[in-house]
């Protein structure tokens, strides 16, 4: 299993500012996800982030908007980038454990943000 | 890209009685297809799963069955109980150098006591 610690766990931003959201794993994973999750929707992948390499984005998202970094196998930060209201949303950041061919996605708790 | 259809979106069931949540899928490579439940204001957690080579697998009150042919799979829950109320989540996952988790839309289910 993996244990995540994200946070902030919830935010209250200006539109035009910027927010980090940070995600610690318990355990060495090669890759982390990035999830952005409407109120009462499901979960839209926003990227993938390797450790060494730049991130890789789903369509729709970019990197000017949603930088990412990650700087060694257990950390990641996703920057939601000059908000607006229409960003305001849950963020989870999520790592895949594979064992046996069964791959089980643990989550962090979320960030819940709110752009007035 | 993967994509995955989930029906109903919402699901109303009294106490006791059976609900079942379907899911179809795009990509014949996905091998892997992960059920999470996600009560209200939680993570979402994996309940139940199922392999490609594998038909049906059954777990308590909780059972999966998957077409391959058909590229569907569906969640079947028995004797519900209030406390399986909350949203579900299908997912399937191509192993492409390690694993990209696509879900559905989610189904909200609501069990009246």
């Amino acid at each position: 299993s993996a244990v995540i610690s994200q946070k902030p766990s919830r935010d209250i931003c200006q539109r035009g500012t910027s927010l980090t959201i940070q995600c610690q794993v318990d355990s060495q994973v090669t890759m982390m996800f990035w999830y952005r999750q409407q109120p009462g929707q499901s979960l839209t992948l926003i990227a993938t982030a390797n450790q060494g390499s730049e991130a890789t984005y789903e369509s729709g998202f970019v990197i000017d908007k949603f930088p990412i970094s990650r700087p060694n196998l257990t950390f990641s930060t996703l920057t939601v980038s000059n908000m607006s209201p229409e960003d305001s949303s849950i963020y989870l950041c999520s790592v895949e454990v594979g064992r046996g061919g069964r791959t089980e996605a643990f989550f962090g708790q979320g960030t819940r943000l709110t752009v007035v | 890209g993967e994509n995955v259809e989930q029906h109903p979106s919402t699901l109303s069931v009294q106490e006791g009685d059976s609900a079942v949540i379907k899911c179809t899928y795009s990509d014949s490579a996905s091998n892997y297809f992960p059920w999470y439940k996600q009560e209200l204001g939680k993570r979402p957690q994996l309940i139940i799963d199922i392999r490609s080579n594998v038909g049906e697998k059954k777990d308590q009150r909780i059972a999966v069955t998957l077409n391959k042919t058909a590229k569907h799979f569906s969640l079947h829950i028995t004797e519900t109980q209030p406390e399986d109320s909350a949203v579900y989540f299908c997912a399937a996952s191509v192993a492409t150098g390690g694993f990209k988790t696509i879900f559905g839309a989610g189904t909200r289910l609501f069990v009246k006591a």
